[in-house]
């Protein structure tokens, strides 16, 4: 089955550092994924899309790339701030009749001062 | 200007009642959405509804009854509540683009308290 995965683990960095997050997907080979930001109460806010023929997006201090072989999505944060604190999520769209977006489990990332 | 709005924030309700929440998109688009996110931040997909039509019905009780009255409105009634059923719900919205959905415009979510 259509399955995928981010670290559920918290990640914690140093200001100034790059953050990197994971998402891996198995069994199906998503046309584009996503990823969004959730602050604490909250929704989740859309920050970057990638397409399967995009091998990296750039976004201000954001980075995604997409490895199709790897079947894997990785999210950087460049001079991360304590602001950039928050759960990021990927999102793919799962086939099955209509396409639908599927979230991930999210990993919550806390940028230490 | 609020994009995707949702009412109540908050709803504190009895077990076994029946509750409605409301959700309105002022951004123009085809599709509209339901989402569950459980104590585990875990945010699963209930409903779609595009052009008021009902495309994606998840494996979720028929407790739980959405209606789309037209494109930029769509509403969740729940019968029968239960102890599993407090969360947080959020509505979303998109446009469909070719080869599949665009942009995920979410509420700021229902905080659901079942007691």
């Amino acid at each position: 089955s259509q399955k995928i995965e981010q670290n559920s683990e918290a990640l914690n960095i140093q200001e100034g550092k790059t953050a990197t997050l994971t998402c891996n997907y198995t069994n199906y080979s998503p046309a584009y994924l996503q990823w969004y930001r959730q602050d604490p109460g909250r929704g989740p806010v859309f920050l970057l899309l990638i397409r399967e023929n995009e091998k990296e997006k750039r976004k201000e201090r954001l980075k995604v790339t997409f490895d199709t072989t790897l079947k894997q999505s990785l999210f950087h944060i460049t001079a991360s701030q304590p602001a950039d604190s928050a759960t990021y999520l990927c999102a793919l769209p799962i086939s099955g009749g209509y396409q639908k977006v599927t979230f991930g489990t999210g990993t919550k990332l806390q940028v230490i001062p | 200007d609020t994009a995707v709005s949702q009412t109540p924030k908050y709803l504190v309700t009895q077990m076994g009642n029946d509750k409605s929440i409301k959700c309105e998109q002022n951004l123009g688009h085809d599709t509209m959405y339901w989402y569950k996110q459980d104590s585990k931040k875990f945010l699963k997909i209930m409903f779609s509804y595009n052009n008021k039509e009902l495309i994606i019905n998840e494996t979720v009780p028929n407790r739980f009854s959405p209606k789309s009255p037209d494109k930029a409105h769509l509403n969740l009634h729940i019968n029968s509540l239960e102890l599993g059923d407090s969360a947080v719900y959020f509505c979303a919205s998109s446009q469909e683009v070719a080869g599949g959905q665009d942009t995920q415009y979410f509420g700021p979510g229902t905080r659901l308290t079942v007691l």
